[in-house]
Order: structure tokens, then C-alpha cells, then sequence
């Protein structure tokens, strides 16, 4: 139990296009997801709490209308990398929480050329 | 600043030795501690979680928890060559957000 699924597992694509990471539990509803970014060798970083049915809160740092979030069901989370920059490529991982326990998604590798 | 801190090592064993991870956290409003495990490019799977003082084993891993000291162990016995990777340490608050340690690398070696 407790699978959580992610797509793309990863994406390459032209400077100053957008990209949308679909973060999905399968197996569970989740209230409440995380997106979570990672630079090769750092350790997590937390950028947003993806809540249903509400606006996502941002971690000081992180543009809103940059990284959009819409968690439109209980089940579904996407992050959308919007007018994407080198600087962006990152490995993108999204959790969702059951029971106070967050379960990770596989992961998303963009690569912005 | 809530903090979890973790020696980020690396930390090298023998397999089948005991390995040991240690973490300390500064919040004593946390409430629900997680290992996690993370293999170079892959992203992290949960290992245990412990809320209650005291040891919880699973298999191979005991956790332990001390609240008043603020801290947190991972014991790995009979360690293989598998199990090297990044282990991750985490304080939750009561709406699931989780504050990660900077991770301490495992290194089993044969």
C-alpha cells in the first residue's frame, strides 16, 4: 500500500516552455501533498504544500507564478514549471501523506536546455 | 529554526556489522519521527517511523527514540552491501510537513 506515482520520470525541454509534473497516490487519498526539490549531492528541499481544494503555500524562496500547483483531487497533484530556465534543471519529487506519514513518489529529472 | 541535524558522514562499515545513525532535532513540539533511505538518483522510501519513547524494531532496523534528550537512532544489523545509500532523518508536525536532516551516507562494504 501507500504508492505514490509520478510522471514524467523525466523531461527535456527548450528554455522558456512550460512543464507539467503529475503527481498522483494511487492507492490512498491524500489531503495533502508535497513538492520537493533536489540538487545533485543536497539534500531535500521543500518547496510547497499542495492542500485539495485550496491554494498551495509556498516556502519562503520559492516563486508562486513560477512553480504552479493544483491539486484539483484527492488523488492528483501537479506542479507546473512554467517559462522553464537552465537554472530550473533539478530532480522534482512529489509526497503525499497518510496518516501523517508521506510516502514519495518516484521522482521527475528535468532537464531544461 | 526547527532543526534536524544529522553527521553527514560517510560512515563506513563491514557487512554484517551493526551500523549506527544518529540524529538530534531542536522542535520538542515534533511529534512523529521517520527514517528514510535514498539511493544515489532515486528518490527516498521510508524505512519506520516512531512516535512513542523507546525501541520499535522491523526486520533487520530498530529504531530509538529519546524525547528528552531530542533524540533519534537508526541501528542496522547484519549490514549488507545493499543497504549502502543516504539515510535520511525526519521530524513531522501534526498536518504531515516534515523537516529533514541533511542526511548521513552509508557505506557497507564487503
Amino acid at each position: 500500500g501507500a504508492v505514490v506515482s509520478q510522471h514524467p520520470s523525466w523531461v527535456i525541454c527548450k528554455s522558456g516552455t512550460s512543464v507539467k509534473i503529475e503527481c498522483r497516490s494511487l492507492d490512498f487519498q491524500a489531503t495533502t501533498m508535497f513538492w520537493y526539490r533536489q540538487f545533485p549531492k543536497q539534500s531535500l528541499m521543500l518547496m510547497a504544500t499542495s492542500n485539495e481544494g485550496s491554494k498551495a503555500t509556498y516556502e519562503q524562496g520559492v516563486e508562486k507564478d513560477k512553480f504552479l500547483i493544483n491539486h484539483a483531487s484527492l488523488t492528483l497533484s501537479t506542479l507546473t514549471v512554467t517559462s522553464a530556465h537552465p537554472e530550473d534543471s533539478s530532480f522534482y519529487i512529489c509526497s503525499a501523506s497518510e496518516g501523517g506519514t508521506q510516502y514519495f513518489g518516484p521522482g521527475t529529472r528535468l532537464l531544461v536546455l | 529554526q526547527k532543526e534536524v541535524e544529522q553527521n553527514s558522514g560517510p560512515l563506513s562499515v563491514p557487512e554484517g556489522a551493526i551500523a549506527s545513525l544518529n540524529c538530534t532535532y531542536s522542535d520538542r513540539g515534533s511529534q512523529s519521527f521517520f527514517w528514510y533511505r535514498q539511493y544515489s538518483g532515486k528518490s527516498p522510501e521510508l524505512i519506520m517511523f516512531i512516535y512513542s519513547n523507546g525501541d520499535k524494531e522491523d526486520g533487520r532496523f530498530t529504531a530509538q527514540l529519546n524525547k528528552a534528550s531530542q533524540y533519534v537512532s537508526l541501528l542496522i544489523r547484519d549490514s549488507q552491501p545493499s543497504d549502502s545509500a543516504t539515510y535520511l532523518c525526519a521530524s513531522g508536525t501534526s498536518y504531515g510537513k516534515l523537516t529533514f536532516g541533511q542526511g548521513t551516507i552509508l557505506t557497507v562494504h564487503p
